[in-house]
Formats: structure tokens, C-alpha cells, sequence
């Protein structure tokens, strides 16, 4: 069955620092997807992504974020000047009919 | 606006007990999808049922069965006789329909349940 794969699955970073999270999203789907789960709390949509630009964000999205698509594969979120309350697992998603969840990649900001 | 309320935070069940997982959404759209998803300890999350809001029917699959009730924007998962693998948290989760561009997924604050043997 097709997946969404998230790479890495846990990252630990310096406060202030950059960090890319990257995502390879099923190949036939058109939409993009990044949500964010404070440890404990439930998720939160951050932004959707479709034909190459962004179609929704969401509060949480500022500036010091950014999507991109690279090349025809990848799906980045990157991450400007980490804060310690950027520490939540991220997930990908992409959709046709249903959504499709990756794994998550742990962040952990110190 | 969308809003998913899970009104139980925390449900502890003995195995082989029923349990219902409540979920009630507020949506303005006239179409809309609505799903259910478990997240177990290891942290991913996990599809279980996809609902259009045109189909009122319930749905069985295998332990779990969902009751959608659109005159009380109820979504309700039953999980018969339930097994010490079924504990997790589970999230009730509404979008608008799939035309609408960037249809996010807005999420319940979810619901801990904990089989016991």
C-alpha cells in the first residue's frame, strides 16, 4: 500500500536554529499537507499545499515557516529560528480521497 | 468555522467490555467528511473510516462499528468486546468537501482509552 514517508523520525536542534523536516508525499496525489501535535494536545493543521503554492494556513504558520517542492518528490517544511515551543511531532500528509498521515518526525528543541 | 468536540478525555475500560467514543462536530458546510483515526503509543496515526456526510448509514468492520447521526452532528465509534491492542488515543477529525481548496482536516482533541486486562 502506498505511504507517506517523513524523514527524520526524531530530530533534536538548538533553539534559534534552522531545521527541514522533509516528507516524500504518495506520488499520485495532488495535496499537501503539514500538521503539528504538541506532545499530548491533538493536532493542528499548519498548511496545505497544492500545484505548487500554498492554498491555506493556518495561525500557527507564520513567518518563520516555509514550504516547498523541491523537485517532483519531496515536500519540505522548514523551520527558520527554532523555539523551545516548536517541540511537537510534525506530520505530513497528502490526499486524493482520503488523507494520508506519515510517520511524524519528532522535534525536539533545546 | 469547523469545531470537533471530543467531550471524553480519558476512558478506562476492562477487556472484552464495549466502549463508545463520542464526537460532535459543528461545520456550516453543507457537504462535509468526517473520519476517525487512532493513534497508538508508537505515535503515528492510524486511518479507520472515512465518512460523506451524504451517507448516513452505520458502518461495521469487523469489532468497530460507527454511528453518524447528522440531526445531532454526531459521529460516534463503538468497539465491541474490546482488546488491550485497542488502547490509544483516538481522534475524531472533519473536513469540508474535497473541492474546497486546502480542506483541512480540523481535529478533536481526541480520546485516551485504556483497555484493561
Amino acid at each position: 500500500e502506498p505511504e507517506v514517508t517523513q524523514t527524520p523520525s526524531h530530530q533534536v536542534t538548538q533553539m534559534g536554529q534552522e531545521v527541514i523536516l522533509r516528507c516524500v508525499p504518495i506520488s499520485n496525489h495532488l495535496y499537501f499537507y503539514w500538521y503539528r501535535q504538541i506532545l499530548g494536545q491533538k493536532v493542528e493543521f499548519l498548511v496545505s499545499f497544492y500545484n505548487n503554492e500554498i492554498s491555506e494556513k493556518s495561525e500557527i504558520f507564520d513567518d518563520q515557516f516555509s514550504v516547498e517542492r523541491p523537485d517532483g518528490s519531496n515536500f519540505t517544511l522548514k523551520i527558520r529560528s527554532t523555539k523551545l515551543e516548536d517541540s511537537a511531532m510534525y506530520f505530513c500528509a497528502s490526499r486524493e480521497y482520503g488523507y494520508t498521515f506519515g510517520s511524524g518526525t519528532r522535534l525536539t528543541v533545546v | 468555522a469547523q469545531k470537533v468536540t471530543q467531550a471524553q478525555t480519558e476512558i478506562s475500560v476492562v477487556e472484552k467490555e464495549d466502549v463508545t467514543l463520542d464526537c460532535v462536530y459543528e461545520t456550516r458546510d453543507t457537504t462535509y467528511y468526517l473520519f476517525w483515526y487512532k493513534q497508538p503509543p508508537s505515535g503515528e496515526l492510524v486511518f479507520l473510516i472515512r465518512r460523506n456526510s451524504f451517507d448516513e448509514q452505520n458502518e461495521i468492520s469487523g469489532r468497530y462499528s460507527w454511528n453518524f447521526q447528522k440531526s445531532t452532528s454526531s459521529f460516534n465509534f463503538t468497539i465491541t468486546a474490546s482488546q488491550v491492542v485497542d488502547s490509544a488515543v483516538y481522534f475524531c477529525a472533519l473536513s469540508p468537501p474535497r473541492e474546497t481548496s486546502g480542506s483541512r482536516l480540523t481535529f478533536g482533541e481526541g480520546t485516551q482509552l485504556t483497555v484493561n486486562p
